[in-house]
């Protein structure tokens, strides 16, 4: 059973500091990662993806990936309110998308 | 440019009914995927779709099918609905172009009340 693994949380992280996000997956074969934000009652949207090992940046946003370790991980940078919400860690695999559960962040005023 | 939209918003049936909710992808998308979300739980993958064509489904029953037409609109149908099957339902659509490993992008969701 292929899985994709992130803490539920809730992550509470003061305004303005780095919000760390992990997640690790099982399939050694993983080809794409992506990271989702939902916001309560609404869709997925997404923020970034990455498809090699190393550093992606965007803005506040920093995907990293470590194909050896099985993790991918997300910092968000000068955190605001705005940034609350679930993170979704997705990964694709033999034409199959895994989703984590979410993992829920709350920023601090 | 448009993004995914999906039809009805909320849907109410009883047990036993059938469902059917519908999706339009982004203009150019050929690849609709379908996620069931209830309530606590993470996204499920149900179903993709790619020019008209089923290219994987995920762990749920024969009662859960779909199509796609020649448009890449999709519909889901649920039949002999369960209290269970009360949950958000995604569509997602891509491009398609790299055997589903292309980028996602989410339609509003379709709420399924099933009682």
């Amino acid at each position: 059973q292929k899985e994709v693994e992130q803490n539920s949380g809730p992550l509470s992280v003061p305004e303005g500091a780095i919000a760390s996000l992990n997640c690790t997956y099982s399939d050694r074969g993983s080809q794409s990662f992506f990271w989702y934000r939902q916001y309560s009652g609404k869709s997925p949207e997404l923020i970034m993806f990455i498809y090699s090992n190393g550093d992606k940046e965007d803005g506040r946003f920093t995907a990293q990936l470590n194909k050896a370790s099985q993790y991918v991980s997300l910092l968000i940078r000068d955190s605001q309110p705005s940034d609350s919400a679930t993170y979704l860690c997705a990964v694709i695999g033999d034409d199959k998308i895994i989703f984590g559960k979410g993992t829920r962040l709350h920023i601090l005023p | 440019e448009a993004g995914v939209t999906q039809s009805p918003t909320h849907l109410i049936k009883t047990r036993g009914q059938q469902a059917t909710l519908r999706c339009s992808p982004i203009s150019g998308h050929t690849s609709v995927y379908w996620y069931q979300q209830a309530l606590g739980l993470g996204l499920q993958f149900l179903l993709w779709y790619d020019e008209g064509e089923e290219r994987n489904r995920g762990n749920f029953p024969p009662r859960f099918s779909g199509r796609q037409f020649p448009n890449y609109s999709s519909e889901l149908n649920v039949n002999a609905l369960e209290l269970e099957d009360s949950a958000l339902y995604l569509c997602a659509s891509s491009h398609g172009t790299s055997g589903g490993t292309d980028t996602q992008y989410f339609g509003p969701g379709t709420r399924l009340t099933v009682l």
